[in-house]
């Protein structure tokens, strides 16, 4: 069981905008910042956000995070058929003083 | 351009210790700006950190597996290890290490991870 909580599935058709959640809780997402990662099968996760809404050089802005109180939220917009991926988020716990993960969210592009 | 490698023993015995190496390319494991860790995702499912070291030797381990897991860094070979002790068919997982900032930062890049079975 994850600490963090994500829907197991999302799907979207092309040009679509899509969200994916992250719930946690005070001593996570609530005191520190959201960090996303995309994973394609075989491969390793790569950043996505990074500090709530930060995204790194090379990714595109059709991909955007939020945060609000213990919950943090991954859209992308535009979406396109290679968009289809696994997608984490991750945040520093205080409570168990380590890296939290959520379950990972499987993204359809239909 | 930073670049991490996994390498290690794909395959281990029940009760026995798992040991992985992560060699670091296109740069020094020595910065004073990163530290690295290890993470694990086992098939199919979500990814769980595992422990983090500095390249001074201070490292954070995962509460679930402290008992379990020591990292240590050898700054000579720009390279950081791990050791899992007693493992069981739940370790069986692709073993990713990874760098992370100072700053409460995220885990940017990754090595391309190595599987890890665990069976006799």
């Amino acid at each position: 069981q994850s600490v963090l909580t994500q829907p197991p599935s999302a799907s979207g058709t092309p040009g679509q905008r899509v969200t994916i959640s992250c719930s946690g809780s005070s001593s996570n997402i609530g005191s520190n910042t959201v960090n996303w990662y995309q994973q394609f099968p075989g491969t390793a996760p790569k950043l996505l956000i990074y500090s709530n809404n930060q995204r790194p050089s090379g990714v595109p802005d059709r991909f955007s995070g939020s945060k609000s109180g213990t919950s943090a939220s991954l859209a992308i917009s535009g979406l396109q058929s290679e968009d289809e991926a696994d997608y984490y988020c991750a945040a520093w716990d205080d409570s168990l003083n380590g890296w939290v993960f959520g379950g990972g969210t499987k993204l359809t592009v239909l | 351009q930073l670049q991490l490698q996994e390498s290690g023993p794909g395959l281990v015995k029940p009760s026995e210790t798992l040991s992985l190496t992560c060699t670091v390319s296109g740069g020094s494991i020595s910065s004073s700006s990163y530290y690295w860790g290890w993470l694990r995702q086992p098939p199919g499912k979500g990814l769980e950190w595992i422990g983090t070291i500095y390249y001074r030797g201070s490292t954070y381990y995962n509460p679930s597996l402290k008992s379990r897991v020591t990292i240590s860094v050898d700054t000579s070979k720009n390279q950081f290890s791990l050791k899992l002790s007693s493992v069981t068919a739940a370790d069986t997982a692709v073993y990713y290490c990874a760098r992370r900032g100072i700053l409460p930062s995220p885990f940017d890049p990754w090595g391309q991870g190595t599987l890890v079975t665990v069976s006799s």
